[in-house]
Order: C-alpha cells, then structure tokens, then sequence
C-alpha cells in the first residue's frame, strides 16, 4: 500500500527565505504527483503536477522536482513571502487516478 | 463562474442519524471524489467516481454510501454506522487532465 511521508511536519522561516519542502513515497509505480496548498479551514488549491514522465515543473515562486526511482519529491519556494503562510500537502496518484496524501508541512513565514 | 460547491459548510449530527453532504461541480469533469480529513492529518479517499451511475470504495468507506446520479453530483450519506464521523470532509472532481479541483469542504460535528 502506498504510503507518503513530508518533512517537516512544521517549518517557520523569515521572510524572503528560500526553502525546501519534501515529498517521500513508497511505491514508485505513480502517475503522476501533485503539491497542493490548504489555508485554514480551507479546501485545497493545487499548485503543481508533474507527471511521471517529468523531472520537475515550475509556476512563479514555485518549484516541484520528482525522483521517481527514489521515491522523492521536492517543494522549492523562493522568497517567501508571509502569504505563502498555509499547509502545503503533498499527493500521489496511482494507476486508477486515486490520490494518496502526505499529512502536511505546516509552513509560517514571519514578516 | 464554473467550481466545486460543497453545502453546507457546517453540520451537526445526532447520534443515531444520518446526514448527507452535497458536492455539486460545473467544470464537466467526469471524475469525483469523497475525502476525509481529520486535525493535522492528510486526507483520506472514502468514495469516488470515474463516470455516471458508477462509483468505487476508497480505504475508508465502511459507514459511508455515494450516489452518481447525474455527472454534475456526487452526495456523501453519513450513516448511524459510522462511529467517529467528526471530521472536515472535501469533494473534488477532476478531468483528463488529472488534476484535482477541490470545493471548500464541510465541517460535520457529532453532539
């Protein structure tokens, strides 16, 4: 069964930091991999997805990287800002598309 | 304005009864999802659905049943044989594409 771990479970970085937020999973037969971000009391909104098929894939201040064969994955976050202030979850998904969850860093950055 | 609605965003149980959770999506995404999410947790798949009148069992749906009547919603009946139903629970759907889009949850509290 699939299992994802991320650490930190909790992060707190001043603002304009750069930082890494990681991904390990157990099983490397995934689809794909997905970041998402979850404020309080929130749904989640998803930031990245890199496919199997993929090293890595950027949107802004963002950067995902994937090492399937060793199960890893890698949250890049430039310059933080205190918006950036929310849980980042990580998710794989397998061959029938269900996604399986880490349980979250919880990422603070102080102005 | 298309998205994933969830209602209601709050809702208290009794013991012995049941509830049911509304997801209603206008993206025309084939693919819906039910998930758990328990304080400091990741979330965990109950339910999903991948087409009209077809639904299948996540790793946690003892206590729980779906519907899939129409492609634009997917309802989460809460049954009395749940035992620990106190949770935030958030719908999703997706297309081709894969990624998930998720509404803004409902918190389900047992008194």
């Amino acid at each position: 069964k699939q299992e994802v771990t991320q650490i930190p479970a909790a992060l707190s970085v001043p603002e304009g930091e750069n930082l890494v937020l990681n991904c390990s999973f157990t099983d490397s037969a995934i689809y794909n991999l997905q970041w998402f971000r979850q404020d309080p009391g929130k749904g989640l909104t998803s930031l990245l997805l890199i496919q199997s098929s993929q090293r890595e894939q950027t949107s802004g201040r963002l950067n995902a990287s994937l090492d399937k064969s060793s199960g890893r994955s890698t949250l890049y976050i430039a310059a933080s800002q205190p918006g950036d202030s929310a849980t980042y979850l990580c998710a794989v998904s397998g061959s029938a598309r269900q996604l399986t969850f880490g349980s979250g860093t919880q990422l603070t950055v102080l102005p | 304005d298309g998205g994933i609605t969830q209602s209601p965003k709050y809702l208290f149980r009794k013991e012995g009864q049941n509830v049911t959770l509304s997801c209603e999506q206008n993206l025309n995404h084939d693919a819906m999802y039910w998930y758990r999410q328990d304080p400091g947790q990741g979330l965990r798949l109950i339910y999903y659905s991948q087409i009209v009148n077809d639904f299948q069992k996540g790793d946690i749906a003892e206590g729980y049943s779906v519907s899939r009547e129409k492609k634009e919603s997917f309802p989460l009946t809460v049954t009395s044989a749940q035992k620990n139903p106190t949770a935030f629970y958030l719908c999703a759907s997706s297309s081709a594409t894969d990624t998930q889009y998720f509404g803004p949850g409902t918190r389900l509290t047992v008194l």
